[in-house]
């Protein structure tokens, strides 16, 4: 199972883009680099998700590099109401069906 | 359309008694599972079912049973609750797809203390 690596905690200026990075060397070919967000306690919330092109979507962009091996999450414009946990997953598959695992993720406090 | 709903959102249980936390999804999602977070930490996987009828266990099912005899309905049960198993419960569910990376849904969460 691939693991992820990111920094324990970023600041942010409200209004500024957030660039949250994340580490994902031994990622294999066919898994997915997820992103959720969990705000106080409250269910993680789906972000974004890609497997090796940039994507993006209302809430963020996802730039992943060529070889895979880390990735980036970017707020454009961040408000305060982003200041939450960021989890970078890398989707593990079984035989029976697909689970995530969570590390640490990032505290990314939006400040005013 | 109410996406993931569990209950109860509290609960509060004494040492060695029993009790289900139910978890429901109304969007035909073949994939369920659940999962417990303690202070400070990511998520872990207790249970996980692909299936009506099909369940397996994940990376911290002791104490904890599930049954999956709807594609609906998940439910958790504590079989006899030790203070090791307060925590946050969060259930999720996502399509049966292994092809694609399917987004998957969570609950609000149910908080448990055991006393």
């Amino acid at each position: 199972d691939a693991k992820t690596t990111q920094p324990t905690s970023m600041d942010c200026a409200e209004g500024r883009a957030a660039n949250l990075p994340c580490n994902h060397s031994t990622i294999s070919g066919n898994e997915y680099v997820y992103w959720y967000r969990q705000i106080h306690s409250q269910g993680p919330q789906y972000i974004i998700h890609g497997l090796k092109n940039n994507e993006t979507n209302e809430m963020a962009s996802l730039i992943i590099t060529e070889d895979r091996k880390s990735s980036t999450l970017i707020l454009p414009h961040a408000t305060l109401r982003d200041t939450a946990v960021y989890y970078c997953i890398v989707r593990v598959y079984n035989n029976a069906g697909n689970m995530l695992t969570f590390g640490g993720g990032t505290r990314l406090m939006v400040k005013p | 359309n109410a996406g993931v709903t569990q209950t109860p959102k509290f609960q509060v249980l004494k040492t060695g008694q029993s009790m289900t936390l139910q978890c429901a999804q109304d969007m035909n999602h073949e994939y369920m599972s659940w999962y417990r977070q303690d202070p400070g930490m990511g998520l872990r996987l207790i249970h996980y079912s692909v299936g009506a009828g099909i369940t397996d266990q994940g990376e911290v099912p002791n104490g904890y049973n599930v049954s999956r005899s709807t594609t609906e309905d998940f439910p958790l049960r504590l079989l006899s609750a030790a203070p090791s198993q307060t925590s946050v419960y969060f259930c999720a569910s996502s399509m049966g797809d292994r092809i694609s990376g399917n987004t998957i849904y969570f609950g609000e969460g149910s908080w448990l203390t055991v006393v």
